[in-house]
């Protein structure tokens, strides 16, 4: 069965620290996608990241950057000198690529604060 | 280019009331899903269909939820009759073909009192 861990249930940094929000996911397939989501205080739910399981290169866009590692079933995001805006609550989500199936399982997500 | 858009944004019923939530899906997406956010559960798949038709309903919390699909534009998430545990947020997201990113709605946010 799939499952995602998102073991930080709350983080709160000073405004320009990095911050990393860490996830582990748990799948028996051996082609499955993860994502990153943000919810912002507003409530709506915005899409981050794609990455499928056999692509393991690391990602960076902008001030994000994404750190796959299959070996030890992580997807870990990291914001570099976070900013206030960045205060969200932040999913990683998992879904098997099966026939027909599309669900993805969100983990429980991460409450991250930035303080100016 | 408009997202999925679901009305009402809110909505406060008395229990034993019909509650009927709306979503229009972006246009050409093949796949819609309804999922529940509460502080308690988290995000919850409920129901998804694929070309209109319901694929996995096994999230739908018991009978008093259905969920239908008459046209690739429009879907609809029913509760009758509703209670106070079903007080919560409900998204609707679209996607084009299967894993790919869902975009979702902005949410109504259900209170049966």
């Amino acid at each position: 069965a799939q499952k995602v861990t998102q073991a930080q249930t709350e983080i709160s940094v000073v405004e320009k620290e990095d911050v990393t929000l860490d996830c582990v996911y748990e799948t028996r397939d051996t082609t499955y996608y993860l994502f990153w989501y943000k919810q912002p205080p507003s409530g709506e739910l915005v899409f981050l990241i794609r990455r499928n399981s056999f692509d393991e290169q690391n990602e960076i866009s902008g001030r994000y950057s994404w750190n796959f590692q299959k070996s030890t079933s992580s997807f870990n995001f990291t914001i570099t000198a976070s900013q206030v805006v960045d205060s969200a609550v932040y999913f990683c989500a998992l879904s098997e690529s099966r026939s027909s199936a599309s669900k993805i399982i969100f983990g429980s997500g991460t409450r991250l604060s930035i303080r100016p | 280019d408009a997202g999925v858009i679901q009305s009402p944004r809110h909505e406060v019923t008395e229990m034993g009331q019909e509650v009927t939530l709306r979503c229009k899906p972006i246009s050409g997406h093949d796949y819609l899903f309804w999922y529940r956010q509460t502080m308690m559960r988290g995000l919850e798949l409920l129901i998804y269909f694929n070309n209109n038709v319901p694929i996995d309903d096994s999230g739908m919390p018991e009978d008093r939820f259905s969920a239908k699909m008459p046209n690739a534009s429009f879907s609809t998430l029913k509760i009758q009759p509703s209670e106070p545990r079903d007080s919560a947020v409900y998204f609707c997201a679209s996607s084009y073909g299967g894993n790919q990113p869902q975009h979702f709605g902005d949410g109504t946010r259900l209170s049966i009192l």
